[in-house]
Formats: structure tokens, C-alpha cells, sequence
């Protein structure tokens, strides 16, 4: 299947910081990308639709603001936690859309301290 | 998109066939069945999908009833490493919402020796 690359794969930050995490897809256009997040056992929630060239669409109660997603080339999109605080750290997950399914990263560990 | 059910979780000894079940009684004519699984820590994989016919490929073989309500994902001969939790979803398979799934709790699958 396609490959979706994510990076970094953990990131440990001080609260107050901002991060940014990457998401690539490596041998097909995306113009569609989406990104969840993961709380200790519980399932994915999708955050927001990022859409190459457009503003990200953003599921209910997820802050625009907050999580800054660009999308600015076919094969990559990149979702930025600002002034992260400890509530923030998760589990953030990255998918794009292909032809017929959806491929994931391999996830990116969030740890705010 | 339908809701699914799924038991929370099974066990299936090493070698033996794995048979996971869905129910997605309120499934809509233009939806499709896709199999996903995630093992501990990492992104989602994606397996197989189906709109009405059964399906086959490398790794699983995915069975839908007539009536499309239910259907049940196979792994033929389970190994450890199949050891993850698996997810069944409805969605359709083009326009605006493809590619953004709504994962549920899902099935924990625990292959053991």
C-alpha cells in the first residue's frame, strides 16, 4: 500500500512552546489529509480535513487557533500544537486520502511537561 | 455515516482462523464496509473493504451478508503479530467525506500461543 510518513515520532516540549508535526505522503498526491488524535485508551478523533491549497476544516470543539494545520503542497501537511500545555499531550495521527482507502503515519507521541 | 458494533474483544489461538463480526444494520446503499487495524502505538492499517460482494486479499477476507447488515473480517491462519485492535467502519467510498472515518472502540484481538 502507499506510504504516509509522520515526523517526528515523539516530542517531549515545555509547556507554553509550540510544535509542529509533519505529514507526508511518499509515492502519491494528497489533496486531502486528515489528522486525529488519541487519548490513552480510547479511539481516534477526527481533529480536522486539511485540503491542499484551502483552509483546514475543523471538527466540532477542535480550536482552529490552537492547532494551526498547513497544507500547502500535494504531499504534505503539517499540524502545529501553539502554546501546548500538558492537556495537550496525546496521541496525533495523520492519514491521506488515496484512491480507494486512507493511509495512516505512524503516529507522532505528544508529551507536554 | 452507519454506526457499527462490534464486540469488545476476542481471543484466537496461533495458526487458527480469526473471525471478527460487525453489525451495521443502518448501512446505506452507496456505503462501503473498510477493515482497519492498529497494533499498540502506531497508526492504523488499513486491510481490506467491500461494498456487497465477499473480498480477498493477502491478508484477510472480508464476508458481507446479503442484506449487507453484518459482516465478518477473517484472518485465515492468526499469528502473534496479529495481536491489535480492529476496527470496522462504514463510509462511502467517494465525494466530499471520503477518507474521513469515524473509528468506534473497536475489537481487541489477542492471538496467543
Amino acid at each position: 500500500g502507499a506510504v504516509v510518513s509522520q515526523h517526528p515520532s515523539r516530542v517531549i516540549c515545555k509547556s507554553g512552546t509550540s510544535v509542529k508535526i509533519e505529514c507526508r505522503s511518499l509515492d502519491f498526491q494528497a489533496t486531502t489529509m486528515f489528522w486525529y488524535r488519541q487519548f490513552p485508551k480510547q479511539s481516534l478523533m477526527l481533529m480536522a480535513t486539511s485540503n491542499e491549497g484551502s483552509k483546514a476544516t475543523y471538527e466540532q470543539g477542535v480550536e482552529k487557533d490552537k492547532f494551526l494545520i498547513n497544507h500547502a503542497s500535494l504531499t504534505l501537511s503539517t499540524l502545529t500544537v501553539t502554546s501546548a500545555h500538558p492537556e495537550d499531550s496525546s496521541f496525533y495521527i495523520c492519514s491521506a486520502r488515496g484512491l480507494t482507502e486512507a493511509f495512516f503515519g505512524q503516529g507522532t507521541r505528544l508529551t507536554v511537561v | 455515516d452507519a454506526k457499527t458494533t462490534q464486540p469488545t474483544s476476542m481471543d484466537c489461538a496461533e495458526g487458527r482462523a480469526a473471525n471478527l463480526p460487525c453489525n451495521h444494520s443502518t448501512i446505506s446503499g452507496n456505503e462501503y464496509v473498510y477493515w482497519y487495524r492498529q497494533i499498540h502505538s502506531q497508526g492504523p492499517q488499513y486491510i481490506i473493504h467491500g461494498l456487497k460482494n465477499n473480498e480477498t486479499n493477502e491478508m484477510a477476507s472480508l464476508i458481507i451478508t446479503e442484506d449487507r447488515k453484518s459482516s465478518t473480517l477473517i484472518l485465515p491462519h492468526a499469528t502473534l503479530r496479529d495481536t491489535a485492535v480492529y476496527y470496522c467502519i462504514v463510509t462511502g467510498a467517494g465525494g466530499t467525506s471520503y477518507g474521513k472515518l469515524t473509528f468506534g472502540q473497536g475489537t481487541i484481538l489477542t492471538v496467543h500461543p
